[in-house]
Parts: C-alpha cells; structure tokens; sequence
C-alpha cells in the first residue's frame, strides 16, 4: 500500500531563515505530488504541484519554491521565511485520474 | 474564478442524529466533487468521491449528493455519533491528473 512521509513534523524558524520541507511516497510510481499550505482558520492553499521529475508548476509567486529531484520525492524549500508562512504544510499525492489527493501527515511551521 | 463554499460555522448535532453538511460551487463545471475529513492536526483523510454524471453515493453510514444544476452537493452523516466529529472538506476536480481546489471546511460536533 502506498504510504506518504514528511518531516519534520513541527519546525519553529526565525525570519530570515530558510526553509527546506521534505515529502516521500511509498508505493506507487510517478504519482503527480502536491504541496498545500493550511493557515490557521483557513482553507487549504495550492503552492506547488508537480506531475514528474523537475516538472514544478507554481500557484501562488511568493518566496517559497519547490522541487523534485526524484520520482517520490518532493521538496518545500524558502531562502529566507517571513512571518506570513507560518502554517500548516501538507503533502499530498495523487495518482488516479480522478485526482484523489492523498494527505501526508503535514509540517507545523511557526516563524518567529 | 472557481469558487467553493461551505458553512463556515460550525454545525453542532445530537448523537443519533443525521449530519447534513452543504458545499455550493461557481464557476466550475467539475467532474468529480469529493469529501475529506480533517482532524485537528492532522492531514485531511478522503471518504467519498461521487462523479458528474452520479446523482448519489453511499458508503457505510455516509452519503453524499451532486446536483450539477445547482451546483451543490450534500453530504450526511446518519446515526452520527462522537468520534464523526471533525472538520469536513468538499473538493473539486475536472480529472486528468490537474489541481483540486478545496473548499474551506465545515466543523462538526456531535454531541453526546
């Protein structure tokens, strides 16, 4: 079965500082790889979302990027945080043409 | 643009009850309308997908309904109990392996 995997689980960084969230799948082969981000009170935002290697398609210009390196491997990355990205940052996998979207345990990020 | 909407607010039940929990959309013509649920903490969890072209869905104690006339569909919880209590997630998707856009949520408390 598939399995999906993010670390680290809560991450408490200083403005200014960078960022790199990892995202590995288990189980299954070239799956399209998503990353969300949830603030608090609020919906589930589309950052990135990526349909095979070094293919990265961005939804929202911000200073967070994203990559993959790897057919089940998907990075969050930011050069330098600001206050506004605390969150919650989920990854997410999808590999049906119905586009179930299949939740990793997500990342707590709290900038300071 | 593409737009979802759920009760924000939060919808209190009695145990033994049917939860009736609502997601209206605009601008959209999905093929595939699905519900997640969403514990506190956690990544969201998919419990049902329900196509264009399919008016009802059932799985155990849930139901979902897609009337793509009035862009709306309706998701039941009956004899609800405790442990439904979470925080439920209506999506969309056209399929194709593309984005899924998320609605808000709707929390659920069911009461002893």
């Amino acid at each position: 079965s598939q399995t999906i995997h993010q670390w680290p689980a809560t991450l408490v960084q200083p403005v200014g500082s960078p960022l790199s969230l990892e995202c590995t799948v288990e189980g299954t082969s070239n799956p399209n790889l998503y990353w969300y981000r949830q603030a608090a009170g609020r919906g589930l935002q589309l950052l990135f979302y990526s349909v095979g290697i070094g293919q990265i398609s961005s939804e929202v210009p911000q200073n967070l990027s994203a990559s993959r390196p790897q057919d089940r491997q998907f990075i969050l990355s930011s050069k330098k945080l600001l206050l506004s990205d605390s969150g919650f940052y989920l990854c997410a996998w999808g590999g049906e043409a119905t586009d179930t979207q299949y939740f990793g345990p997500g990342t707590r990020l709290t900038v300071l | 643009s593409q737009k979802i909407e759920q009760n924000s607010e939060a919808l209190n039940i009695q145990e033994g009850k049917t939860a009736t929990l609502t997601c209206n959309y605009t601008n959209y013509s999905p093929a595939y309308l699905q519900w997640y649920r969403q514990d506190p903490g956690r990544g969201p969890v998919f419990l049902l997908l329900i196509r264009e072209n399919e008016k009802e869905k059932r799985k155990e104690r849930l139901k979902v309904t897609f009337d793509t006339t009035l862009k709306q569909s309706l998701f039941h919880i009956t004899a609800s109990q405790p442990a439904d209590s979470a925080t439920y997630l209506c999506a969309l998707s056209s399929g194709g392996y593309q984005k899924v856009t998320f609605g808000i949520g709707t929390k659920l408390q069911v009461i002893p």
